[in-house]
């Protein structure tokens, strides 16, 4: 069974700081993994995703690698935003989609 | 072009009772998945539809159920209502059929069960 751990479980940063997100997975036998934002009382807008055989995805000032061999993703978030206090939960697809519990980040004005 | 649907937004129950949810996909998406968000846990994936049929189902009770109809749409019935049914119930869509392929969610359903 896959088990998906994202540390920390919450994070409170000062405006302009970068943000480091970890997810961890326990079976490398994946499609893909995907980086998501969840505003409060909210769905789920999709960040990033990467195929199993890349290596990373940026999309404006996101970057998420990919170490399959290891179970690991790292999100990073540059120059961080008040707007970006969000909850951010990875996914890893292995016919169906796992989700780690999310990193509650918190950026501070 | 519009994105993930579901409805209601929100939903009262008691217990016993039965609730219906809907979903409607991106237009061109054929597979539709469902998941539980219970407060102050992670999301678990429920039901998995795709072209009509049940490709997967997640580690929960029979009385979760659901349907996908000819336009993709769906619905996700949940039967005799318990109080720990009370989530936040999203509904998203992904033009891939293999693997999961990228996510689309909804906005949920809020289901409280008094």
């Amino acid at each position: 069974k896959q088990e998906v751990t994202q540390i920390p479980a919450a994070l409170s940063v000062p405006e302009g700081e970068n943000l480091v997100l970890n997810c961890s997975f326990t079976d490398s036998a994946i499609y893909n993994l995907q980086w998501f934002r969840q505003d409060p009382g909210k769905g789920l807008t999709s960040l990033l995703l990467i195929q199993s055989s890349q290596r990373e995805q940026t999309s404006g000032r996101l970057n998420a690698s990919l170490d399959k061999s290891s179970g690991r993703s790292t999100l990073y978030i540059a120059a961080s935003q008040p707007g970006d206090s969000a909850t951010y939960l990875c996914a890893v697809d292995d016919y169906k989609l796992s989700f780690g519990a999310g990193t509650t980040v918190t950026v501070r004005a | 072009e519009a994105g993930v649907t579901q409805s209601p937004t929100h939903l009262i129950k008691t217990r016993g009772q039965q609730a219906t949810l809907r979903c409607s996909p991106i237009s061109g998406h054929t597979s539709v998945y469902w998941y539980q968000q219970a407060l102050g846990l992670g999301l678990q994936f429920l039901l998995w539809y795709d072209e009509g049929e049940e490709r997967n189902r997640g580690n929960f009770p029979p009385r979760f159920s659901g349907r996908q109809f000819p336009n993709y749409s769906s619905e996700l019935n949940v039967n005799a209502l318990e109080l720990e049914d009370s989530a936040l119930y999203l509904c998203a869509s992904s033009p891939d059929r293999v693997s999961t392929g990228e996510l689309f969610f909804g906005e949920g359903s809020r289901l409280t069960v008094l």
